[in-house]
């Protein structure tokens, strides 16, 4: 069964607001969560590394103050994107390590971001 | 640092034929290789990995992959492809400890009938 959970798996907003997706890791501690995004031809491109605790960290080129992470527990990250437009429609993913380094990234459904 | 090649971004079969998809790693050390598939809009689900120990490493729905050092490979395969095994397959490497995977672009798996 799934280990990661992600929340919403569709959302359709307009342009303007913010929007929240949690993912939380469902039967283990996840001290280091990450969120994709996913582009059209597929590739994936890292966000930021999220760590329980403490202030995420972004990849160069990701805008911090638009895309929030908040890791408030072992088993919580969320992103939220905020004063979205059209061009932050994307499939958003999310993964949780253990705390093992050769563990496998456990992912979410992602979820299908519409902007209007 | 790290980096992933999957060669083709799109890989056509007949359903029963080898399913054989490429990977080569650029790493300055022996990496921890994985193999991931994704169906249509939904997140990527482990096929195998490979951290450890015997090279030739057997995953889900009948893949498996071979960890070859001398040519930083790591190349997936199946002997007889299904319909249901249609989907993206991603190849990444871990350093030995870093929790941040690096991801090849994919390889769309097509299987004809």
């Amino acid at each position: 069964g799934a280990v990661v959970s992600q929340h919403p798996s569709r959302v359709i907003c307009k342009s303007g607001t913010s929007v929240k997706i949690e993912c939380r890791s469902l039967d283990f501690q996840a001290t280091t969560m990450f969120w994709y995004r996913q582009f059209p031809k597929k590739s994936l491109m890292l966000m930021a590394t999220s760590n329980e605790g403490s202030k995420a960290t972004y990849e160069q080129g990701v805008e911090k103050d638009k895309f929030l992470i908040n890791h408030a527990s072992l088993t919580l990250s969320t992103l939220t994107v905020t004063s979205a437009h059209p061009e932050d429609s994307s499939f958003y993913i999310c993964s949780a390590a253990r705390d093992r380094v050769d563990s496998p990234l456990h992912f979410g459904n992602g979820t299908r971001l519409t902007v209007t | 640092a790290q980096s992933v090649t999957q060669l083709g971004s799109h890989v056509s079969v007949s359903e029963g034929a080898l399913v054989l998809l490429r990977c080569n790693y650029s790493s300055s050390v022996p990496p921890y290789l994985f193999w991931y598939v994704q169906y249509p809009n939904q997140g990527l689900q482990l096929l195998l990995k490979y951290t450890t120990g015997a090279t030739l490493v057997k995953g889900i729905n009948g893949f498996e992959a071979e960890f070859k050092k001398s040519e930083t490979s790591f190349h997936l395969t199946k002997p007889s492809a299904h319909m249901s095994d249609a989907a993206e397959y991603f190849c990444a490497v871990i350093l030995p400890g870093s929790y941040i995977p690096t991801f090849g672009r994919g390889t769309s798996l097509i299987v004809h009938p």
